[in-house]
């Protein structure tokens, strides 16, 4: 079946550091989202990206989608404690039961502060 | 309700039961799907239903588990004869169409076989 495959599963920075994960799928996407889960708690939706080359700023957060829709980045500027978590990207392809929602294994970011 | 449900919220159970894990999604929501995770794991897909389509089944790990949506609405997952390694945290999310909306998820069962 259709996978996304997420690196790096994990990752340590100082805090004002930046981070970066980043998605890749072997055929095209119809849409990637992206989530992010605090310890202990449940995955959260943070944005979709649907057209090629989509760049999507929500703050210190910048999301991007690959010219082909076969990969998608999240960057973080300057990380902070808060910024704590596993982020996972999800993954649609067209056509029938494809329009689930695939999970790749996620990153977990932790900070030194 | 006002996000999806989940419950129990915890499970602990004898190798060998069978359990039950129920999953209310939000109201009018079509999708609905079950994810295991296990202790500091990525999200493993299990079961997909949408609508009045078929159920994915395609991630359920072997036969001795099952899912089941009545009326469109909640659903139920069931693990028969249950193993150690079936002890997780068994995540339920719904969204509100079929392929471009995000997801809502539960807070989740946590699963320990003993």
């Amino acid at each position: 079946g259709q996978q996304v495959m997420q690196i790096p599963q994990y990752q340590h920075v100082q805090e004002g550091e930046d981070f970066t994960t980043y998605c890749n799928s072997s055929t095209t996407l119809s849409n990637i989202q992206w989530y992010k889960q605090r310890p202990g708690g449940h995955p959260v939706f943070l944005i979709q990206l649907v057209k090629s080359g989509e760049v999507k700023k929500q703050k210190r957060l910048t999301f991007q989608f690959g010219e082909a829709k076969k990969n998608s980045s999240l960057h973080i500027t300057a990380t902070q404690t808060t910024d704590v978590g596993t982020y996972f990207c999800a993954g649609r392809w067209s056509g029938g039961s494809n329009y689930k929602l695939t999970f790749g294994k996620g990153t977990l970011l932790t900070v030194n502060p | 309700g006002a996000g999806v449900s989940q419950s129990p919220s915890n499970k602990v159970t004898e190798k060998g039961k069978d359990v039950e894990l129920r999953c209310d999604p939000i109201s009018g929501h079509t999708a609905l799907y079950w994810y295991r995770q296990s202790l500091g794991q990525g999200l493993e897909f299990l079961i997909y239903f949408q609508g009045n389509s078929a159920p994915d089944k395609s991630g359920l790990p072997s036969d001795r588990f099952s899912a089941e949506r009545t009326g469109g609405s909640v659903s139920t997952l069931t693990i028969q004869r249950t193993q150690q390694e079936d002890s997780a945290v068994y995540l339920c999310a719904s969204s509100s169409s079929r392929g471009g909306t995000e997801a809502f998820f539960g807070q989740g069962t946590r699963l320990t076989v003993v």
